[in-house]
Order: structure tokens, then C-alpha cells, then sequence
């Protein structure tokens, strides 16, 4: 009954490589959103999606490409990565009458190496 | 932007004791929401206030919404070992943020049995 789900949970590469990670929510809810978590525990928001829309897109470089194929699910990929791309990737949703009220899944732990 | 300030930064305390965290911003907020983050996990969301004065209780969580809405708290009576974790409040702007929360630095809260 997981509600909002991430895969990986790890993923340690090297610089330069590209990678993606997975996104799914079964909550019924129309938006979506992936945000960064730097080492001091900040959490930033990098994008947000609704109804497969683009609706927030925040500084963040271009090398990161969001991709929601339906509104259930959001993914994020990395092109080019640099080591300071290293922090933790946490996905969430939110019905879209209450976009305050966001559920987040168990995160992805990235290490650039 | 907005300021807003969580203290304190950092709590360790035995179980059993009381605890207050404090949220303050010199803004007005239409609502604010408390999460939790434990661990090696995703935030969580506690409560959402949205009236002046209000007052939520969730179990030995008791969370206040400051009458002027620019303020809250969170009082944990008789701390056990699993409320430790990090605890964010995240302020929402009168008008629409599309889902754009901003989170603070939140108050990392350790419990020792």
C-alpha cells in the first residue's frame, strides 16, 4: 500500500554519467514534485508537474530533465553529473485543491563520485 | 521572501521530558503545515493550521497557530525515543504558491531512552 514510491533508493556513479530516477504515486493525485536535500538538510524544490504539466521549474540546470509520462508517475534525469549533484532526491504528490499537503516518498540517495 | 526562523536548531533531551520548537516569520500566512522527517526517510506531514489562535492536538503533539498567523509552535508532552527526528514548519504565502513550499532548516530533535 506504498503511496508515494522511488526507486532507486541508492545510486552512487561517476561523474559525467547520466542516470534517472523513478517516481510513482497511487494516490490519485494530480501533482507531482521532486525536490533536493543538500547535506545541512535544506530541502529546495527543483520541479513541480500537474496533470503531466510543467508548472514549476525552479533554478536548476539543465543537465536535470523531468519526464511524467502520466500524472501518476514523475522522473528525473541527470545528464552529465557533476559531484556536486550528490544530495538526496525526494519525489512527492499533492491533490491539487490542497497543494500545501504533500506526501513524500522514502527518498534516493545520490552520490557522485 | 519571506523570513522565517525555527529554533532551535538543534534539541537532545531524555525521554519523558517536555519540549516546545518555535516557528516565526515577519509575514502573515494564510496556513502553515508542520512535517517530520525521520531517518533515512521522507517528511511527513503532521497538521496543517489555517486560523488564527487555532489549536491542534495529535495525540502528545499539541501544535498553535499564532493569532496574527506570522507564528507557530509545537509542543511534544513526555518525548519517547521515537519522536526524534528533524521537524520542519512550512509557512504558506497568502495567494497562490502553486505547491512551492518553502522549508527551513527545521529543528533536529534527538531523544536518548
Amino acid at each position: 500500500d506504498t503511496a508515494v514510491s522511488q526507486t532507486p533508493k541508492y545510486l552512487v556513479t561517476q561523474m559525467g554519467n547520466d542516470k534517472s530516477i523513478k517516481c510513482e504515486q497511487n494516490l490519485g493525485h494530480d501533482t507531482m514534485y521532486w525536490y533536493k536535500q543538500d547535506s545541512k538538510k535544506f530541502l529546495k524544490i527543483m520541479f513541480s508537474y500537474n496533470n503531466k504539466e510543467l508548472i514549476i521549474n525552479e533554478t536548476v540546470p539543465n543537465r536535470f530533465s523531468p519526464k511524467s509520462p502520466d500524472k501518476a508517475h514523475l522522473n528525473l534525469h541527470i545528464n552529465s553529473l557533476e559531484l556536486g549533484d550528490s544530495a538526496v532526491y525526494f519525489c512527492a504528490s499533492s491533490p491539487s485543491d490542497r497543494l500545501d499537503e504533500q506526501y513524500f516518498g522514502p527518498g534516493t540517495r545520490l552520490t557522485v563520485t | 521572501t519571506q523570513l522565517l526562523e525555527q529554533s532551535p536548531q538543534f534539541l537532545s533531551i531524555q525521554e519523558g521530558e517536555n519540549l516546545t520548537v518555535y516557528c516565526n516569520s515577519s509575514s502573515v500566512f494564510s496556513s502553515l503545515q508542520w512535517y517530520r522527517q525521520e531517518p533515512g526517510e521522507g517528511p511527513v506531514l503532521l497538521v496543517t493550521v489555517v486560523t488564527g489562535g487555532e489549536v491542534k492536538k495529535l495525540k502528545r503533539l499539541t501544535f498553535q497557530f499564532g493569532d496574527a498567523r506570522k507564528d507557530s509552535s509545537l509542543h511534544i508532552t513526555a518525548a519517547q525515543p521515537g519522536d526524534t527526528g528533524l521537524y520542519l514548519c512550512v509557512p504558506n504565502p497568502r495567494g497562490t504558491s502553486y505547491g512551492k513550499l518553502t522549508f527551513g532548516q527545521g529543528t533536529i530533535l534527538t531523544v536518548h531512552p
